[in-house]
């Protein structure tokens, strides 16, 4: 399995401010993919992110909300935009090994809090 | 569209009695994958097993195992003597495939389990 880090582990962040999201693993992977899971809620998927092409967002995430990068196979990064505190979430970020196998890991995940 | 649904919500046990956490599903993929992930207090996500939709065999590993239905399109997870430390919200997920490799995960909504002493 891969090993993730993301950086920050937690914060807390004014509205109408930004934050990006730094997700770094230790072995190139082809597929990233960054995740919010709301206060007391499952996973939800915001969009996959591919090296050398756009990110591909899921129904009801948009770019300019939550611009991705992807500039090399091992690290990416989410920003959450111009925050509210329903943007308060837990963001995670995870990779599908490959050879085949596809299991997703994922990284311990960023604890944000929206004032 | 894909659709994972954890019907119970919490599950309390007293320690050492088996459980099985339910999960059913809806893709009309034909190749997919199937997961559990168990999320203990602490908040990491920690992957258990991964199933794709050809392999219906079942599996155990230890206390764990976990028995795949296509015909009921469910994939239910048991855990045999439980323990304390198994107290967890258990996450069962589905992943289509694209062809170009795994899609993202669609996660039902979890099922909080309580091991009491």
């Amino acid at each position: 399995s891969a090993v993730i880090s993301q950086k920050p582990s937690r914060d807390i962040c004014q509205r109408g401010t930004s934050l990006t999201i730094q997700c770094q693993v230790d072995s190139q992977v082809t597929m990233m993919f960054w995740y919010r899971q709301q206060p007391g809620q499952s996973l939800t998927l915001i969009a996959t992110a591919n090296q050398g092409s756009e990110a591909t967002y899921e129904s009801g995430f948009v770019i300019d909300k939550f611009p991705i990068s992807r500039p090399n196979l091992t690290f990416s990064t989410l920003t959450v935009s111009n925050m509210s505190p329903e943007d308060s979430s837990i963001y995670l970020c995870s990779v599908a090994t490959s050879g085949g196998t596809d299991t997703q890991y994922f990284g311990p995940g960023t604890r944000l809090t929206v004032l | 569209a894909q659709k994972v649904t954890q019907a119970q919500t919490e599950i309390s046990v007293v320690e050492k009695e088996d459980v099985t956490l339910d999960c059913v599903y809806e893709t009309r993929d034909t190749t997919y994958y199937l997961f559990w992930y168990k999320q203990p207090p602490s908040g990491e996500l920690v992957f258990l097993i991964r199933r794709n939709s050809f392999d219906e065999q079942n599996e155990i590993s230890g206390r764990y195992s976990w028995n795949f239905q296509k015909s009921t399109s469910s994939f239910n997870f048991t855990i045999t003597a439980s323990q304390v430390v198994d107290s967890a919200v258990y996450f069962c997920a589905l992943s289509e495939y694209s062809g170009g490799g795994a899609d993202g995960l669609t996660f039902g909504k979890g099922t909080h389990l309580i091991i009491q002493p």
